[in-house]
């Protein structure tokens, strides 16, 4: 069946501009999750939605990045104003995420958007 | 806040050797331990989770153990093919919604 999707795949842009990711995550799963990972580091907790309850912010960075998800499905991740520092690859996951059948807590990862940020 | 560490950074080994990949973490209050590959270019695909609860779990060449109280996992790769060169990253959940990656561990088989 069809994986994570994102768009785009990569994302050019000068600093000030603002920027919009976009995540499909698979059909079914309740549970969406944000991360960066800058060069040579390890993956950064952004955001993470999971059904109809409030969105889990506590790793954005600052608050020019935001994201939402719509009708419990499509994700998009805003930056406002980006900087040289926001450079990175966005990478987008769902899972299940029911805590009660814990193997369906494994995450699915999409291919990323790389964003460059001049 | 929960550290995750993985040795070595990097590991290069003949085709056929047997390898162990290690992940150790600072908080031993975890919900589950998920081991990813991670190719070039390409997002993470889920090799192995393993519950709390757990000792260990395999799959195919691919065993993950977990040690809770030590804080450590280990990833051991079997007989190991030129397709397996990827880069392992292996990630903590504790009780919250965060997941905690390491750095990885950039593996390449050489035929």
């Amino acid at each position: 069946g069809a994986g994570v999707s994102q768009s785009p795949s990569n994302k050019v842009t000068e600093k000030g501009k603002d920027v919009e990711l976009r995540c499909d995550p698979i059909s079914g799963h309740t549970a969406l999750y944000w991360y960066r990972q800058s060069l040579g580091q390890g993956l950064e907790f952004l955001i993470y939605f999971q059904g109809n309850s409030a969105p889990d912010k506590s790793g954005l960075p600052s608050d020019r990045f935001s994201a939402e998800r719509t009708g419990g499905s499509v994700s998009t991740l805003t930056i406002q104003r980006t900087q040289q520092e926001d450079s990175a690859v966005y990478l987008c996951a769902s899972s299940l995420a029911l805590r009660d059948r814990p193997s369906q807590e494994t995450q699915y990862f999409g291919p990323g958007t790389r964003l460059l940020v001049l | 806040k929960q550290e995750v560490t993985q040795i070595p950074a990097a590991l290069s080994v003949p085709e056929g050797e047997n390898l162990v990949l290690n992940c150790s973490f600072t908080d031993s209050a975890i919900y589950n331990l998920q081991w990813f590959r991670q190719d070039p270019g390409k997002g993470l695909t889920s090799l192995l989770l393993i519950q709390s609860s757990q000792r260990e779990q395999t799959s195919g060449r691919l065993n993950a153990s977990l040690d809770k109280s030590s804080g450590r996992s280990t990833l051991y790769i079997a007989a190991s093919q030129p397709g397996d060169s990827a880069t392992y990253l292996c990630a903590v959940r504790p009780q919250g919604n965060q997941f905690y990656f390491g750095t990885g561990t950039s593996l390449t088989v050489i035929p």
